[in-house]
């Protein structure tokens, strides 16, 4: 898998968006970005992923870079139930996904 | 809804008391997956089923085994479980390699 950094966290104001920063400079042409997240005590959730252009679902957006060096995930109005571990994945096989150390997003009230 | 049904979801076993826990899934999809998750770590692959066909990652020790005897159910077997083996251990599915869909998790207590 390409490496992939992230900060170890982040707050957010309730209603605001929240905007997760993932760093993936060694990506290849053809592996794709995934985000999960993780809720406390729960299994990890499937957000979105994406190649070269930026995607959107009910969920959230996700931004690539023309070089694909990194990526933005967007949540447009974040609240208490989207704290959680987010975690940017880039696999060189669907098969396989590596969790790196993701980033513990804490929506405020 | 369709889902990925993990159960128990919390286990207790003894010390070197072989464990089984299972997961079934009604999303009929081809692939399912096992991780380990300790406490504050990351989720990490153990083994997954292809349709039929087992891949071991390479680090997964020998103590961890699988079975999968039909589309929708696979399980996991500790032989002898130590200490060191208390987590979550997360199923999850996939069709063809595309996203991975996540059960609750079962977490595993050894004493």
């Amino acid at each position: 898998d390409a490496k992939t950094t992230q900060p170890t966290s982040m707050d957010c104001a309730e209603g605001r968006a929240a905007n997760l920063p993932c760093n993936h400079s060694t990506i290849s042409g053809n592996e794709y970005v995934y985000w999960y997240r993780q809720i406390h005590s729960q299994g990890p959730q499937y957000i979105i992923h994406g190649l070269k252009n930026n995607e959107t679902n009910e969920m959230a957006s996700l931004i690539i870079t023309e070089d694909r060096k990194s990526s933005t995930l967007i949540l447009p109005h974040a609240t208490l139930r989207d704290t959680a571990v987010y975690y940017c994945i880039a696999p060189r096989s669907a098969r396989q996904l590596t969790f790196g150390s993701g980033t513990q997003l804490t929506v405020l009230p | 809804d369709a889902m990925v049904i993990q159960n128990p979801r919390y286990q207790v076993t003894q010390f070197g008391k072989p464990v089984t826990l299972s997961c079934s899934q009604t999303l009929n999809h081809n692939v399912m997956y096992w991780y380990q998750q300790k406490s504050s770590q990351a989720p990490k692959l153990l083994f997954h089923y292809y349709d039929k066909d087992f891949n071991n990652e390479a680090d997964t020790p020998d103590n961890f085994q699988s079975r999968r005897p039909n589309t929708s159910f696979c399980f996991l077997d500790i032989r002898s479980p130590g200490l060191g083996d208390a987590a979550m251990y997360l199923c999850a599915t996939s069709r063809d390699l595309v996203t991975q869909y996540f059960g609750p998790g079962t977490r595993l207590l050894v004493l």
